[in-house]
């Protein structure tokens, strides 16, 4: 079965310091992604990141990072330089080529505070 | 560019009501989903198309029935509403393409209480 851990309920950061969101995937799988969303307190679902299981470097988007450890089927969001604007709830999520793509499979989420 | 709309944003129903939740999308995206988000669970899917006259269940399909008659549009029944159906539903759509890599797209979500 496939699932998405996220161990972290709230994190808490500084503004202009770096955090790392966890999460962890079970799978069986050879093939599937790895995604991350924010969600701001407005509500909406806003992506940010993906990672393919076969591409062999980290995916970066602006300040952010996927920090993707295969062996350890971990794939942390790393956040530089944080901003308040990103106080939100982040979700990691994953898909699998054999249910489709675009059947995401969601964890619990991290609630980000960023203070100043 | 309106992306995924739905309608309503807030709703509140009696046990027992019936009611649809509106999705529209303008991106002629193929795959279209439902998902419903409760506290402390993530988002779980609910129902999902890959294309018209195409839908199948996903995670948590009871009490909900979907239809697709055309690309755009991916309306979400709720027969007789219950209490456990109180939460916030978000519309996502994708594309199907061979190679893309599944991001989705999401509605502003509906905020659905049923008392």
């Amino acid at each position: 079965a496939q699932k998405i851990t996220q161990t972290q309920p709230g994190m808490f950061v500084q503004e202009k310091e770096a955090v790392t969101l966890d999460c962890t995937y079970d799978t069986s799988d050879q093939s599937y992604g790895l995604f991350w969303y924010k969600q701001p307190s407005s509500g909406e679902m806003i992506f940010l990141i993906y990672q393919g299981s076969y591409d062999e470097q980290n995916a970066t988007e602006g300040r952010y990072s996927l920090n993707f450890q295969k062996a350890r089927k971990s794939a942390n969001l790393v956040i530089s330089a944080s901003q308040l604007g990103d106080s939100a709830m982040y979700f990691c999520a994953m898909s699998h080529m054999n249910t489709g793509f675009q059947k995401l499979v969601f964890g619990t989420g991290t609630r980000l505070l960023v203070s100043p | 560019n309106a992306g995924v709309t739905q309608t309503p944003k807030f709703q509140v129903l009696k046990t027992g009501q019936s009611m649809t939740l509106q999705c529209a999308q303008d991106m002629n995206h193929e795959y279209m989903s439902w998902y419903r988000q409760d506290p402390g669970m993530g988002l779980r899917l609910i129902h999902y198309s890959v294309g018209a006259g195409i839908t199948d269940q996903g995670e948590v399909p009871n009490g909900y029935n979907v239809s697709r008659s055309t690309t755009e549009d991916f309306p979400l029944r709720l027969l007789s509403a219950a209490p456990s159906q109180t939460s916030v539903y978000f519309c996502a759509s994708s594309y199907l393409s061979a190679g893309d890599t599944g991001e989705l797209f999401f509605g502003e979500g509906s905020r659905l209480t049923v008392l």
